[in-house]
């Protein structure tokens, strides 16, 4: 069964400031099937990249996704005060069929 | 506009049986599989199965298998995630979802439902 990893479990950053998010999978990911997300408190989550590094449709140039095999990161370049939130990355294709992080919390300092 | 509506917020006793829905609009609904995604409070996501409405295939992760059911009718394009028999830990946020049609191999969730809130109580 896949894991997959996300460090750090809490990012403390001033708007601004450029983000870094990572990823690791227990086992090599296609990147065609790596996604990230973004949940707010109360709210469902919402589909940043797909693909390792394709933006969805209205995500900002700010949010950037890369990595291959096994290791992958999100990169936010210059944090606005609406990026502050939980941030997952995601895997299909290995046993379980889709599988989650534990999450990412983007925090203000 | 593609939309997933949820069925309500559900209050159950242990042991009681439930069953919540995930309507689909906008679009074709047998041609996209709808993912059933746990979120227990203050956790993350857990992926819990998936069917397509099409032919009601159903896949599920081994966590969750023989825990719950998930169907579709696809006369009234709803999905449904159900259980025989609730436990206090079955308490969490549902959320339906279906791929973005970006995503190759249906391989990640770009459409999801606004949440159903379970919570289990005696």
């Amino acid at each position: 069964e896949i894991v997959l990893t996300q460090s750090p479990g809490t990012l403390s950053l001033s708007p601004g400031e450029r983000a870094t998010l990572s990823c690791r999978a227990s086992q090599s990911v296609s990147s065609s099937y790596l996604a990230w997300y973004q949940q707010k408190p109360g709210q469902a989550p919402r589909l940043l990249i797909y693909g390792a590094s394709s933006r969805a449709t209205g995500i900002p140039d700010r949010f950037s996704g890369s990595g291959s095999g096994t290791d992958f990161t999100l990169t936010i370049s210059r944090l606005e005060p609406e990026d502050f939130a939980v941030y997952y990355c995601q895997q299909y294709g290995s046993s379980p069929l889709y599988s989650f992080g534990q999450g990412t919390k983007l925090e203000i300092k | 506009e593609v939309q997933l509506v949820q069925s309500g917020a559900e209050v159950k006793k242990p042991g009681e049986s439930l069953k919540i829905s995930c309507k689909g609009s906008g679009y074709s609904f047998t041609s996209y599989w709808i993912g059933w995604v746990r979120q227990m409070p203050g956790k993350g996501l857990e992926w819990m199965g998936i069917i397509y409405p099409g032919d009601s295939d159903t896949r599920y992760s081994p966590s969750f298998q023989g825990q719950v059911t998930i169907s579709a009718d696809k006369s009234i394009s709803t999905a449904y995630l159900q259980w025989s028999s609730l436990k206090a830990s079955d308490t969490a946020m549902y959320y339906c979802a279906r791929p973005h049609p970006h995503c190759s191999g249906g391989s990640c969730y770009g459409y999801w439902g606004q949440g159903t809130l379970v919570t289990v109580s005696s």
